[in-house]
């Protein structure tokens, strides 16, 4: 079936940078973009930006420009979010979710993965 | 970049309607009607629900419909069941080709 599947939760102390992964399956991997959104503990959620798999195009939310970046392996079927100068604002449950072949919504979610900034 | 408005919560008893407003602007939900609607219970990821404004996935009950005036975008759940409680986010594509998340509306069940 259609679905995305994330890295393991991660810990990093402030300065540092951290890498999620998103893996997808069961569908073809150059047609859907992939957004990745996070959620702070008890927080709504908030957009970061999207990339899109055929081509490797991204776009990112005005205050995280400089500081991610988001790529993608077409070999393995992964995107990456790389988010760095982490700070405890940055603790936060990461989340890749699809967007089919230009369709404007986000159909396939993963599960999340929680990244822990802490000195 | 703000983020849609919507009210902090909503409440019912099971069996009536509940509905939930998402305040944009002329920028997202009035330009545009790639406006959805994710459903997220506790500790999970969250689930689509509406697209393109009034479209149900497959597999979504169809008590739940969504609906759009200037830029308000709206989700009514009818005949509210237990299982409806959740929280809800509103989400509208931006001129900017980024998206907007709406600040989440909690549905509970009297």
């Amino acid at each position: 079936q259609v679905q995305v599947v994330q890295s393991g939760a991660e810990v990093k102390k402030p300065g540092a940078s951290v890498k999620v992964s998103c893996k997808a399956s069961g569908y073809t991997f150059t047609a859907y973009y992939m957004h990745w959104v996070r959620q702070a503990p008890g927080q709504g959620l908030e957009y970061m930006g999207w990339i899109n798999p055929n081509g490797g195009g991204t776009k990112f939310a005005q205050r995280f420009e400089g500081r991610v970046t988001m790529t993608r392996d077409t070999s393995i079927s992964t995107v990456y979010m790389e988010l760095s100068r982490l700070t405890s604002d940055d603790t936060a449950i990461y989340y890749c979710a699809g967007e089919g072949g230009g369709s404007y919504y986000m159909d396939v979610w993963g599960k999340g993965t929680t990244v822990t900034v802490s000195s | 970049q703000s983020a849609l408005t919507q009210p902090p919560s909503v409440s019912g008893s099971p069996g009536q309607s509940v509905t939930i407003s998402c305040t944009g602007t002329s920028s997202d939900v009035g330009s545009y009607n790639h406006v959805s609607w994710y459903q997220q219970p506790p500790g999970t990821a969250p689930k689509l629900m509406i697209y393109e404004v009034s479209n149900r996935p497959s597999g979504v009950p169809d008590r739940f419909s969504g609906s759009k005036s200037d830029n308000t975008a709206s989700l009514t759940i009818s005949g509210l069941q237990a299982e409806d409680e959740a929280e809800y986010y509103c989400s509208s594509y931006r001129s900017s080709g980024l998206y907007v998340f709406g600040t989440g509306t909690q549905v509970t069940v009297l």
